[in-house]
């Protein structure tokens, strides 16, 4: 499996509180993602990263904003979290823009 | 903008029986995927499909492309309870600085013994 973890696995907070997730990975791929997973919606990219430094938006990053300051982290922070925002969120990996993405284990997020 | 469509959504089939799932996409994509996820679980990488007629196999799942046609199939071959998982479809489109991956909203199986 690829080596990417994610923390918390689990959260619950309270709406207007901000939360951020972690992406850790030990594979030295460049591009990382951040996507979200609801019932009939299937995943949908949240964010991207293409290096450090380097990240762009995907379909629903309205509420979001994402940071990555070195290989191995992406970070997505929700900087008030709205109960809109619950759901299981995904990194996934990719070592080039054309090749598979690896997911991580999941972080479920619970907004109250 | 591609749009991906994956039907049924939901499939009950008893175990040594034959079905496709079905996954349409609307507009060209480079490549298609397939992934399979357990309740609970990360999604695991099943198939690559890269080209037109391109047919791989694993076990009991045979996954095809038609680009023609924009429609890529996911055939289960004598089902086993094993099998019972959620399968997703994703193509892919070019935009901003990558490859992204769009996902059907998924086929939820489940194999009755």
């Amino acid at each position: 499996d690829a080596g990417i973890t994610q923390s918390p696995r689990h959260k619950v907070t309270e709406t207007g509180t901000p939360v951020t997730l972690r992406c850790h990975q030990t594979e030295n791929h460049r591009y990382m993602y951040w996507y979200r997973q609801d019932p009939g919606h299937g995943l949908r990219l949240i964010h991207y990263s293409y290096g450090v430094k380097d990240t762009d938006k995907g379909e629903v990053s309205d509420g979001y904003s994402v940071s990555r300051s070195k290989t191995e982290d992406f970070l997505l922070t929700l900087e008030s979290a709205t109960s809109s925002q619950t759901s299981v969120y995904f990194c996934a990996i990719s070592s080039g823009d054309s090749y598979e993405q690896y997911f991580g284990p999941g972080t479920r997020l619970t907004v109250t | 903008e591609l749009k991906v469509e994956q039907n049924p959504l939901f499939l009950s089939m008893q175990e040594g029986k034959n079905y496709t799932i079905y996954c349409n996409y609307s507009t060209t994509s480079d490549r298609l995927y397939w992934y399979r996820q357990d309740p609970g679980k990360s999604l695991e990488s099943l198939f690559v499909l890269l080209s037109n007629g391109a047919v791989k196999q694993e076990g009991r799942l045979m996954a095809s492309l038609d680009t023609k046609a924009r429609l890529s199939t996911l055939h289960i071959t004598a089902a086993v309870h094993d099998l019972s998982a959620t399968y997703f479809c994703a193509g892919t489109y070019y935009g901003g600085a990558t490859n992204k991956l769009i996902f059907g909203t998924g086929t939820l199986l489940a194999v009755q013994p």
